[in-house]
């Protein structure tokens, strides 16, 4: 069954560093997130991409923060200058087209950041 | 969003069916109706999905009332891998990103 892989599993920063997550989308999905769920709560959305382009984003996803898919295949978040707070695991996911209502999403195993 | 209502835990024994209930009055009629779970330390996983009549896949079954305001997802059989979170979660199907919106779910314990 395919996959949604993401890399690493584990990172752990220095406050202030610039990190880089990154997934492997299904191939032939054309939507796709980023969510991350800080340790005991809820699993929050950050941003959407579909068409090269950011389609929607929460209030967490504020300036620290870019998405990128740089060719084709990988979906990268970045997030420009880590903070304490920041730490948490990081869960990448896809879709085909959920205008089409036919299909699920399908989520990473997630990065789990950890802000030191 | 349309919120949903769910118990925080709900136990049952191994190989016994489970019900997990969820309670959606303010759905509208574009709101798909999606169920997650989440495996301790793992990221959500998709189980089912659907509108406005009962669905079967090879994971479990959805059970949607007549006026859509709440829908029940049944295991058949659980096991102690079914222990999980379950999340119900309504998707807008209208224009727009498609983003799931998650609450705090449905803590199911399966007991050997």
């Amino acid at each position: 069954e395919p996959e949604v892989t993401q890399t690493p599993s584990h990172q752990v920063t220095q406050m202030g560093q610039e990190v880089i997550l990154r997934c492997v989308p299904i191939s032939n999905h054309l939507y796709f997130y980023w969510y991350r769920q800080i340790l005991g709560q809820k699993v929050e959305f950050l941003v959407s991409f579909y068409n090269n382009e950011i389609s929607e984003k929460s209030e967490i996803f504020d300036d620290q923060f870019s998405v990128e898919r740089p060719d084709g295949s990988n979906f990268t978040l970045k997030i420009r200058s880590t903070k304490l707070e920041d730490s948490a695991m990081y869960f990448c996911a896809s879709t085909p087209n959920p205008g089409d209502s036919l299909d699920g999403y399908t989520f990473g195993s997630g990065t789990r950041l950890t802000v030191v | 969003d349309a919120k949903t209502t769910q118990p925080n835990s709900m136990e049952s024994n191994e190989e016994e069916p489970v019900h997990l209930p969820c309670n959606h009055s303010t759905i509208s009629g574009t709101d798909y109706i999606h169920w997650y779970r989440q495996l301790p330390s793992q990221g959500p996983e998709y189980v089912i999905h659907g509108l406005t009549s009962n669905v079967n896949n090879r994971m479990a079954s959805l059970a949607i009332a007549e006026d859509r305001k709440s829908s029940t997802l049944i295991l058949h059989r659980a096991t102690l891998r079914d222990a999980a979170v379950y999340y119900c979660i309504l998707r807008y199907s209208g224009a727009g990103s498609y983003q799931l919106t998650f609450g705090k779910g449905t803590k199911l314990s399966v007991i050997p």
